[in-house]
């Protein structure tokens, strides 16, 4: 099993600021099949970046994904008041599917 | 693309439960389709996903044996029916569309609102 750890847990930050989110695996994700979710209190997850850097559809160039092998990161540049939420990575290279335990985007 | 949960509730343990799926929006028959679920206040855990043509089916060990799943495309509907249920089975189950038209694919789009499932005596 392919095992996500994301950091930090949690942080707290202000309307504007840039944030830097951090998913490792436990092993090398082929094809770079890990995906970003965001999700928010009371709503279902929605895809933000697939295939690691590939945004999904009317989601805005705020937010961008990088990485490879086992090191991956979502970055948005520019935190709206609608950004603060949950932020999850999951891979779906290899069964069984997994996901990371999630940071938590405060607002400051 | 609309997917509507349905069938959830209160069960005690070792009951069943099945919850339905109901899609549209999207040619259902030409996208494999998955549940994932979340403990309350926890993360996300995958269940089990199932091919385009219901001829292929995933389960996560935690439910392999227990729960099924199936897809019915005449009538558009995803259906997991749970068996032998735990206390560790509670949680919101949500229902998933795939991204691409392939017959077993396994990225993660389109999410249901989810459904709400309690086992407890």
């Amino acid at each position: 099993e392919v095992v996500l750890t994301q950091s930090p847990g949690a942080l707290s930050l202000s309307p504007g600021d840039r944030v830097t989110l951090s998913c490792r695996a436990s092993q090398s994700v082929s094809r770079n099949y890990l995906a970003w979710y965001q999700q928010k209190p009371g709503q279902a997850p929605r895809l933000l970046i697939y295939g690691a850097s590939s945004r999904a559809t009317a989601i805005p160039d705020r937010f961008s994904g990088s990485g490879s092998g086992t090191d991956f990161t979502l970055t948005i540049t520019r935190l709206d008041p609608e950004d603060f939420a949950v932020y999850y990575c999951h891979q779906y290279a290899t069964s069984p599917l997994t996901f990371g335990g999630g940071t938590k985007v405060e607002i400051k | 693309v609309q997917l509507v949960e349905s069938g959830g509730g209160l069960v005690q343990p070792g009951g069943s439960l099945r919850l339905s799926c109901s899609a549209s929006g999207f040619i259902f028959s030409n996208y494999a389709m998955h549940w994932v679920r979340q403990a309350p206040g926890k993360g996300l855990e995958y269940v089990s996903g199932i091919s385009t043509d219901g001829a292929t089916t995933n389960y996560a060990d935690s439910v392999q044996g227990r729960f099924t799943i199936s897809k019915d495309n005449s009538k558009n509907t995803l259906f997991l029916q749970m068996s032998s249920l735990r206390v560790e089975d509670t949680a919101v189950y949500y229902c998933i569309k795939t991204h691409w038209p392939t017959p077993f694919d396994w990225l993660l789009d389109q999410w249901g609102q989810g459904m709400m499932v309690t086992v407890s005596s």
